[in-house]
């Protein structure tokens, strides 16, 4: 299974921006890029997904590096509530099982 | 409401007592999963199911057993729980397996919460 890099740990500030690195560079053609958060005492939820192109939906964008081997997601404007864990994971083909990682714990400072 | 449930969310019990986590789903999904998740280690997948009849293992199966017999229910049993097993248990599921189409979004029961004496 591809592995994924994340950082441990960011911080922002509320109403700025958010970038989240992800680094996939064992990547293969078929891999899908999603992303996960979990809030605190919370079961983790599905943020976006991606295969080549940027995405954008109504919680975030992903933006997808064009050889591939990084992907970031972008929450536009940070609001408290999105301080969490954030977990950027590859999907392959005929995958049936899912591996985390341990993901970036995203604070927000008011 | 679409959702994932999992029941006791919390329970104390001790070494070697059997135990059973519930898991039950109403959107239909044909595939469920269940991860424990522990400080510092994230979350691992311990069994997966791809449709009734179909467990297959995760990251960390030893001292767990599944089975799916209908749809809508995945139960995780612990026949002989050891303390290693105190852990943040949650269940997920989804319409199809996380590979088909790239584009399955898991959905997550609130956890349970075992701790094991």
């Amino acid at each position: 299974d591809a592995k994924t890099t994340q950082p441990n740990s960011m911080e922002s500030n509320e109403e700025e921006p958010v970038h989240l690195p992800c680094n996939h560079s064992t990547i293969s053609g078929t891999d899908y890029i999603h992303w996960y958060r979990q809030l605190p005492s919370q079961g983790p939820e599905y943020v976006i997904h991606g295969l080549t192109s940027n995405v954008n939906n109504r919680m975030a964008s992903l933006a997808i590096a064009e050889d591939r081997k990084s992907s970031t997601l972008i929450l536009h404007r940070a609001t408290l509530r999105d301080a969490a864990v954030y977990y950027c994971i590859l999907i392959r083909g005929s995958q049936g099982n899912l591996i985390f990682g341990k993901g970036t714990k995203l604070s927000v400072k008011p | 409401e679409a959702q994932v449930t999992q029941n006791p969310r919390y329970l104390i019990t001790v070494t070697g007592k059997k135990l059973t986590v519930t898991c039950s789903q109403n959107m239909n999904h044909e595939y469920m999963s269940w991860y424990r998740q522990d400080p510092g280690l994230g979350l691992r997948q311990i069994y997966y199911s791809m449709n009734v009849e179909v467990t297959d293992k995760g990251d960390v199966p030893e001292g767990y057993k599944v089975s799916r017999k209908e749809k809508r229910n995945f139960p995780l049993i612990l026949e002989s729980p050891s303390p290693n097993q105190t852990s943040l248990y949650f269940c997920a599921s989804s319409l199809y397996f996380p590979g088909l189409g790239g584009n399955q979004p898991q959905h997550f029961g609130d956890g349970t919460r075992l701790s094991i004496l």
